[in-house]
């Protein structure tokens, strides 16, 4: 069974501070890793896709990196409206697996 | 384009009623997915199809629940008897070609008093 994990919780920082998010995974035969943020009241909106160990994404003030076991989202210099929690989601090779199992999210809290 | 359709976007109801949520996906795409989402659990898959066929129905809690795509245009997911810890936010998404960039609607918010 595929187990996403991610730390930590919640997670409190000032504009400008950059930090981590992290997404540890176990799956059978990875054939995705995805970021997805959630704004409230809203479905998740797809952020990167991630195949291989190594791989390496960016988008604005993000970026998302691979390991064979965990997926790292760095967030620099984030602004108030970064604010959203963030999933991480992981897609496997098993029998029915084109569904992504995900994570609880990372509640992310950017203070003016 | 109009993105992922859901409704309602909240239905209050009791327990023991009928409860029909309703999907529109997005045109062209093939593959259909609905999710359901609470604090404890977070998001959890609860069946998926691909061309209007179900693929996997494992995360369907119980009989209770049943999931139908007469065409490729429209999806329902219901809930018979209601009871209050079916109350959740379910989600629909789809996507293309069984690739993990799913488009998600905006949710139906669910309380089964």
């Amino acid at each position: 069974e595929d187990q996403v994990t991610q730390s930590p919780e919640a997670l409190r920082l000032q504009e400008g501070e950059s930090s981590s998010l992290n997404c540890s995974y176990t799956v059978s035969g990875l054939r995705g890793l995805f970021w997805y943020r959630q704004d409230p009241g809203k479905g998740p909106e797809f952020l990167f896709t991630l195949y291989s160990a190594g791989e390496e994404k960016e988008k604005e003030r993000l970026k998302a990196t691979l390991t064979k076991k965990e997926s790292f989202l760095h967030i620099t210099a984030p602004k108030p409206e970064d604010s959203a929690t963030y999933l991480c989601a992981v897609q496997g090779s098993g029998g029915g697996a084109d569904g992504l199992t995900f994570g609880k999210g990372t509640h992310l809290i950017i203070q003016p | 384009d109009a993105g992922v359709i859901q409704s309602p976007r909240h239905e209050v109801t009791e327990m023991g009623q009928e409860v029909t949520l309703r999907c529109k996906p997005i045109s062209g795409h093939d593959y259909l997915f609905w999710y359901r989402q609470t604090m404890m659990r977070g998001l959890e898959l609860l069946i998926y199809f691909n061309n209007n066929v179900p693929i996997d129905d494992s995360g369907m809690p119980e009989d209770r629940f049943s999931a139908k795509m007469p065409n490729a245009s429209f999806s329902t997911l219901k809930i018979q008897p209601s009871e209050p810890r079916d109350s959740a936010v379910y989600f629909c998404a789809s996507t293309g070609q069984g690739t993990g960039e799913l488009f998600f609607g905006e949710g139906s918010r669910l309380t089964v008093l």
